[in-house]
This record gives C-alpha cells, structure tokens and sequence, in this order.
C-alpha cells in the first residue's frame, strides 16, 4: 500500500532532550512537509523540502531541524531550544508543491 | 497579510439535515483551495482541490464550491461517520498552503 507513515505515535521525553520524528513515504513525492498541530489554530508549517537534500524554513522554524538524505524520508528533529514542544506533529507529502498533500497518521509529543 | 478563515467553529447536525460550511479566503493570487478532512487523533484527509471561481467537485454526500472570495463545503442529508472537523487550506503565490482553524462537526442520529 502507498501511503506516508511516521513514527511513533505517541512520545515522551523530559525537557532539555533532543528528539527525532520519522517521516517515510513510498508515494514517489518530490515534496515533504511538517506541520505541527495545536488546539484551536491552524496547521503551522514547520519545515518544508521540495528536493532531495534541499529544504527551506516554514512560519516557525526555530528550535526544530530537518534533513532530506533520501527523497522518501524527511525526519524532524525538535531540539531542547523549542520553547513549547508539546504538540500533534505531521508529516506531509505532495507530487510537487502545486498539487495536493497527503498526510501521515501523525506523532503526539509530549514533554515534561 | 494572506489568511483562511472557516465558519462556523462547530456545527451540530441531525442526521439528514443538510448544511454548509464556510472557507473565506484572502482574494489576490490563489492558486488553488484545498479541504480534507480530520478524525480525532489522525492525520488530515485529503477531499478536494478547486483552482477557479465557478468550479464544483463532488464526493458521496460532500460538494465543494469556489467563489472569487470563498468556498463552501455542502453537506447532503449526513449521516453520524461524516462527523469530523472539516479544514480548509489556500495556496497562494507561494509553496506554501495557509489552514484555517477548522469546523467542528457533529451528526447526531
């Protein structure tokens, strides 16, 4: 089945730590997104990649960083510098950036 | 400044009672309108794409509509599984897509 999958879907960490998402499509998508989702607002776009090993800053880059090594996986690291991490993490991906998204199932962090 | 805005914030429904959602967009340079769906704790479901006033697409019991300056998403006679929140997203001259806050929506039986 083609479709985008992340992992895990719920995580914890202690402030102060580093923490990796993982991102993975088999759909053949040059475009990969991240989005992160908080009650009663829009998605906000984190980071964006429209080519392997080329990405560029969404609306609220800071405290996060991303890596595109190969076209099907676009992992998200949220470092100890982002203020409130807590939050519905999502991964996107589109055909190129002039057609439609498809979303992963999401990761839920947590941070304490 | 380019945004989204949705209406109404939640909408409860009878089942079969028809009703429509509300996407207002900023007017200059869309390149394209996009609506998905979201169940609760999942990823965003993609419905449909509009690129010009007057266009329509239709799925099952959900039509989507464009106008210069919005778009609504109609729902027919819905029954309790269409109960979700509805977003809408606008790509302007840019990559990037700008989401609303979303509807929130509730059929009951």
């Amino acid at each position: 089945d083609g479709g985008i999958t992340q992992s895990p879907k719920y995580l914890f960490r202690k402030e102060g730590q580093n923490v990796t998402l993982s991102c993975e499509q088999n759909l053949n998508h040059d475009a990969m997104y991240w989005y992160r989702q908080d009650p009663g607002q829009g998605l906000r776009l984190i980071y964006y990649s429209q080519i392997v090993n080329d990405f560029q800053k969404g609306d609220i880059a800071e405290g996060y960083s991303v890596s595109r090594e190969k076209k099907e996986s676009f992992p998200l690291t949220v470092t100890s510098a982002q203020k409130n991490p807590t939050a519905f993490y999502l991964c996107a991906s589109s055909r190129d950036s002039n057609y439609e998204q498809y979303f992963g199932p999401g990761t839920r962090l947590t941070v304490t | 400044e380019d945004q989204v805005t949705q209406s109404p914030e939640a909408l409860r429904l009878q089942e079969g009672e028809s009703s429509s959602l509300n996407c207002s967009y900023t007017v200059s340079g869309l390149r394209g309108l996009f609506w998905y769906r979201q169940d609760p704790g999942k990823g965003p479901e993609f419905l449909f794409t509009l690129y010009s006033a007057g266009e329509e697409k239709e799925k099952e019991r959900l039509k989507a509509t464009l106008t210069k300056k919005e778009s609504f998403l109609h729902i027919t006679a819905p029954k309790p599984e269409d109960s979700a929140t509805y977003l809408c997203a606008a790509q302007y001259n840019t990559d990037k897509l700008i989401f609303g806050t979303g509807t929130r929506l509730q059929v009951f039986p």
